[in-house]
């Protein structure tokens, strides 16, 4: 049975920093792209940040883009979405989701962690 | 642009079927897409894979009841026999350049 289990959410003032992690099981971790998508308080789904099974190619989307880095630990079959200078409009529910092989889409997801990004 | 367009809601009664439409943007009705469901207070759940020619692959566990269709650039998720746990926010999802989702569709059973 695939799991993924987000954690590492919390509070954090504005231009501040959190990283948060997603632990996989239940299948191949290193076989598959992963993605962090997100979801703001009342919204709907935003894609954040996909990265390759072996890690060599990472996507990212406008609103993020030099500011959080995907990565991924293979050996822990672990997903990790590093966040720096976090805005206010970060503040989100943040779900690990697998990607399936064969298009960009997400064939299953985790059941997210809150990151607050408040003063 | 990629867009994905959804009705904000939708409503339904026990028992009945519904038709929930995600509309491609101009250019794109080749596209194929993704829906998932989301109930309240919980994380998306993959419902299936959603072909231009209507073909679709579902997920795991994904009852029968839940089917998908296509026409021109028009993508449909369809439920029958609404039961009360399919109430829900339901979103499509699709891939281009980047990876986009349509605005969701909130399903009420009445």
């Amino acid at each position: 049975e695939v799991q993924l289990l987000e954690s590492g959410g919390g509070s954090v003032q504005p231009g501040g920093s959190l990283r948060l992690s997603c632990a996989a099981s239940g299948f191949t971790f290193s076989s598959y792209a992963m993605s962090w998508v997100r979801q703001a308080p009342g919204k709907g789904l935003e894609w954040v940040s996909t990265i390759s099974g072996f890690g060599g190619s990472t996507y990212y989307a406008d609103s993020v883009k030099g500011r959080f880095t995907i990565s991924r630990d293979n050996s822990k079959n672990t997903l990790y979405l590093q966040m720096n200078s976090l805005r206010v409009e970060d503040t989100a529910v943040y779900y690990c989701a697998k990607d399936d092989p064969g298009a960009n889409y997400f064939d299953y997801w985790g059941q997210g962690t809150l990151v607050t990004v408040s003063s | 642009q990629l867009v994905l367009t959804q009705s904000p809601s939708a409503s339904a009664s026990l028992g009945a079927s519904v038709k929930l439409t995600c509309t491609l943007s101009s250019g794109h009705s080749s596209y194929a897409i993704a829906w998932h469901q989301q109930q309240p207070e919980k994380g998306p759940r993959y419902l299936m894979k959603l072909n231009s020619d209507g073909s679709h692959s579902k997920g795991d566990g994904i009852p029968d009841r839940f089917s998908g269709s296509s026409s021109g650039a028009e993508r449909y998720l369809t439920i029958s026999s609404l039961q009360s746990e399919d109430e829900a926010d339901y979103y499509c999802q699709t891939w281009g350049t980047g990876i986009v989702f349509g605005g969701g569709t909130k399903l009420t059973v009445v």
